[in-house]
């Protein structure tokens, strides 16, 4: 079954408004991790945030994470039109082989001018 | 720039056609992995090779078949595939240091493929 959920699935903000995103899980993680995805292209590391962390911090990237509810969430402040993406979480779980990750499906955010 | 190259970015063929995908990583990563994504479907992990050997295949059909001839090689070929295999190939690279870690992926481009 599916690691990573991501809620909402689509989200559509006007620009300067903040985003948020969240994505529950399912098994105990190693680490949690962020990532966008511009339409067709490939994937790009965000923030990675490990099991003993709380927040995380980068730019205008804000993530957080309760490992006793099994989510995260990413929050992007004054988001500008080319946040536009599909963005992902992914869990590196303690049960996998050491260099594995589980994808979830996605949220598309559309910033609008 | 990922570090992480794909050719080619666009490949349409036939159910009967035999093609290879390339990836090519140049991080000094010795893992490497393929991921297929599909409309409205999460990303499902292939194939995974670490230190140039298979350590995942997560019930793959037969149909692909993984070639790592090094730690900056990647090659996916395809035959007799079906339409529905038509999705997104991505291929992605990552630091394994066989235990647990922060393992961040870097991915490529990807290769769009259609399976006439």
């Amino acid at each position: 079954s599916q690691q990573g959920e991501e809620d909402p699935q689509a989200l559509s903000i006007q620009e300067g408004e903040n985003a948020t995103m969240n994505c529950s899980y399912k098994t105990s993680i190693n680490n949690l991790q962020w990532y966008r995805q511009n339409s067709g292209r490939g994937l790009v590391h965000l923030i990675l945030i490990r099991s003993n962390e709380r927040e995380k911090h980068s730019g205008r990237l804000r993530v957080t994470l309760d490992t006793s509810k099994k989510s995260s969430s990413l929050l992007i402040t004054a988001s500008r039109a080319a946040d536009t993406a599909s963005y992902f979480c992914a869990t590196d779980a303690t049960a996998n082989a050491g260099n594995m990750l589980t994808f979830g499906g996605g949220t598309r955010l559309m910033v609008k001018p | 720039e990922t570090g992480v190259t794909q050719t080619p970015r666009h490949l349409v063929m036939g159910m009967t056609n035999k093609k290879s995908l390339k990836c090519e990583q140049h991080l000094g990563h010795n893992a490497m992995y393929w991921y297929k994504q599909s409309a409205k479907k999460p990303l499902e992990l292939m194939f995974v090779y670490s230190l140039e050997e298979r350590v995942e295949n997560n019930s793959v059909p037969s149909r692909f078949s993984p070639e790592c001839p090094n730690s900056s090689h990647l090659f996916l070929h395809l035959h007799t595939l079906q339409p529905e295999d038509s999705a997104l190939y991505l291929c992605a690279s990552s630091q394994d240091v066989g235990f647990a870690g922060d393992h961040e992926q870097f991915f490529g481009p990807g290769t769009r493929l259609t399976v006439l």
